[in-house]
């Protein structure tokens, strides 16, 4: 059974570091992209980015370029995304996802972590 | 502002059949059959409900159903339900970008 797990909610202060993960288990962690997806509340769903683990080829967002890092381990099938300097609008829940592909176009997240809450607030 | 519109809110009545669109150009929607849908209640993860403008991944109802005309693309709920009151994501494949583009959104309200 395909599934990613996420790492718990944080409750964090401006200005502060912070690195989520999700970990995947089911499937062969390094032949699939894992994207993550922010959800601010009571709004829709914002692609942020996605990572190839097995080369750790990363493309982002140009709206989340410069604003996060994603990352992966391939030797522990996990997957991050992590922040230097957190900001207030940073609040959201963050969901990671699998993205499936079909006739080698890769676009469909077929399989998602259950979401982190990250609340930042002074 | 999303990049492929879909209205706010539709509703409808148990036992009735609902459509909702999803507009994007012919860079997206109108130019590949790379159209999916999600679903997902209020505090949980979304869900993958139809890939490739019509295609049900396994384990989802066959009331649920997806189609294309030119830029738009649209998810036919039928013999709606009370458990099928949801928020609904369309998102598609662009040649603008390496990554899929989402709809806004439609909150499906069952009256």
């Amino acid at each position: 059974e395909v599934q990613l797990v996420q790492s718990g909610a944080e409750v964090k202060k401006p200005g502060e570091s912070l690195k989520i993960s999700c970990k995947g288990s089911g499937y062969s962690f390094t032949s699939y992209w894992i994207g993550w997806v922010r959800q601010m509340p009571g709004k829709g769903l914002e692609w942020m980015g996605i990572i190839y683990p097995g080369d750790s080829d990363t493309r982002y967002s140009p709206s989340f370029q410069g604003q996060v890092t994603i990352s992966a381990d391939k030797s522990i099938s996990t997957a991050y995304l992590q922040w230097s300097s957190l900001k207030a609008s940073d609040t959201a829940m963050y969901y990671c996802a699998r993205q499936g592909c079909t006739n080698g176009v890769c676009y469909i997240l077929d399989y998602w972590g259950q979401g982190t809450l990250v609340t930042v607030s002074s | 502002q999303s990049a492929l519109t879909q209205p706010a809110s539709v509703s409808g009545s148990p036992g009735q059949s609902i459509t909702i669109s999803c507009t994007g150009t012919s860079s997206d929607v109108g130019g590949y059959n790379y159209v999916s849908w999600y679903q997902q209640h209020p505090g949980k993860a979304p869900k993958l409900m139809i890939y490739d403008v019509s295609n049900r991944p396994s384990g989802v109802s066959n009331r649920f159903s997806g189609s294309k005309s030119g830029n738009t693309a649209s998810l036919t709920i039928s013999g709606l339900q009370a458990e099928d009151e949801a928020d609904y994501y369309c998102s598609s494949y662009t040649s603008s970008s390496t990554l899929a583009v989402f709809g806004g959104g439609t909150k499906l309200t069952v009256l």
